[in-house]
């Protein structure tokens, strides 16, 4: 049980625009950053979303990330068949003083 | 470019300690904006975070795992290791080195391939 909860699944079809949600509480999200990867089949993670909003060099601007509150959301516009990979948010937690993932959603193009 | 690459055993025998070793290239580990951490990854499932090392050695540890956990540096190789004691099949995972950027990013930005380990009886 992980304690960002994403849902597992998503989808889309090309060109459109899908959003992906990261629940959390107070400990984590509300009061700190968050954080967004995505992963590949067989390959590493690799970083999306930074600060909530930030998109890393090189990372397309069809990438896009926001807060409110205690969840999170990464929005993917112009969805393209390469998207297709599991999406992971993050966060520090104060309570457990630890770095916390989601426990992933696949993003599927139909 | 910097570049990560894990390095170890990859199947470890239940309650032995797995050793993994991270050599970094293209780049200083010494640089002061970074810790260096390790995440794993059990099959088909999320990630785990299980612990940060600064070149000075000071060290951030997933409490779940604070316990059998060791990870340290070894800034005259450019390398950082994990060892984790007492393992049972629930760890096993493809485990990750990665940088984790404390200036601007504050995130895991740059990460190795990942290595499986398997643990078993």
């Amino acid at each position: 049980q992980s304690v960002l909860t994403q849902p597992p699944s998503a989808s889309g079809t090309p060109g459109q625009r899908v959003t992906i949600s990261c629940s959390g509480s107070s400990s984590n999200i509300e009061n700190n950053y968050v954080y967004w990867y995505h992963q590949l089949p067989g390959t590493a993670p690799k970083l999306l979303i930074y600060r909530n909003n930030q998109r890393p060099s090189g990372v397309p601007d069809r990438f896009s990330g926001s807060k409110s509150g205690t969840s999170a959301s990464l929005a993917i516009s112009g969805l393209r068949s390469e998207d297709e990979a599991d999406y992971y948010c993050a966060a520090w937690d104060d309570s457990l003083s630890s770095r916390v993932f989601g426990g992933g959603t696949k993003l599927t193009v139909l | 470019q910097l570049q990560l690459q894990e390095s170890g055993p990859g199947l470890v025998k239940s309650s032995e300690t797995l050793s993994l070793t991270c050599t970094v290239s293209g780049g200083s580990i010494g640089r002061t904006i970074y810790y260096w951490g390790w995440i794993r990854q059990p099959p088909g499932k999320g990630l785990q975070w299980i612990g940060s090392v600064y070149y000075d050695g000071t060290t951030y540890y997933n409490p779940s795992l604070k316990t059998r956990v060791t990870v340290s540096v070894d800034t005259s190789k450019n390398q950082f290791s994990l060892k984790l004691i007492s393992v049972t099949a629930a760890d096993t995972a493809v485990y990750y080195c990665a940088r984790l950027e404390m200036d601007r990013i504050n995130a895991f930005d740059i990460w190795g391939q990942g290595t499986m380990v398997t643990v078993s009886s």
